[in-house]
């Protein structure tokens, strides 16, 4: 299919890790990433993965990049209350130029 | 820097009434889009420009909706006649895209739009 999907909630308890999965369609994607979102605001780049690698991990965050099952996945350990938003994961493909298309985005919660 | 910036910030209006929204992306970036956020949709892509020529626009909904970029630092689009089933938040997002770059979009703060 034509979409990128995402599960569109997820709620965890402050101090636990939280694992956020997306699937995606574009196997030429060069680079695949995850936005995040904060109530009233636009998108913001969280981090992002070139498609060459399998893992990434930039401090609490940790992207894992399956290409051959097209899964995309984040990891947060020791979520914190102001890690509540909304997370896109997203791909860009190549038509003319390159568009980036997102999924539907996760809704975490976080439990104090 | 000013980062993406876009107006009206909020809009409400009645269906049938022409909307324009505007965007000024930051500078430098040579490639701009038009994204459409409601609950039901998710985000949805419209239109993108790269060096203000239209490349794709498969996502523009309907007739009703038009995009413009005449030059490098402005870009519009609107809704003639509005419905109500347009109202959503509409982003801005502007990037360079240029080889070996991550490609990061880089968005306005979106302007919410009600049709009444």
């Amino acid at each position: 299919g034509e979409d990128v999907e995402q599960s569109l909630f997820l709620s965890v308890r402050e101090g636990d890790s939280s694992v956020i999965n997306c699937t995606y369609t574009d196997s030429s994607s060069t680079y695949l990433y995850w936005y995040k979102q904060e109530p009233g605001a636009g998108l913001q780049l969280l981090t992002y993965i070139f498609s060459n690698m399998d893992m990434k991990q930039d401090q609490r965050l940790t992207v894992l990049l399956n290409k051959k099952d097209k899964h995309l996945s984040l990891r947060i350990a020791d979520t914190q209350t102001g890690d509540s938003a909304i997370y896109f994961c997203a791909e860009s493909r190549s038509h003319g130029g390159f568009k980036t298309i997102f999924g539907a985005g996760t809704r975490l919660f976080v439990k104090a | 820097d000013a980062g993406v910036i876009q107006s009206p910030r909020h809009e409400v209006t009645e269906m049938g009434q022409e909307v324009t929204l505007r965007c000024k992306p930051i500078s430098g970036h040579n490639s701009l889009f038009w994204y459409r956020q409601t609950m039901m949709r998710g985000l949805e892509l419209l239109i993108y420009f790269n060096n203000n020529v239209p490349i794709d626009d498969s996502g523009m909904p309907e007739d009703r909706f038009s995009a413009k970029m005449p030059n490098a630092s402005f870009s519009t689009l609107k809704i003639q006649p509005s419905e109500p089933r347009d109202s959503a938040v509409y982003f801005c997002a502007s990037s360079t895209r240029t080889s070996g770059d991550t490609g990061e979009l880089f968005f306005g703060e979106g302007s919410r739009l009600t049709v009444l």
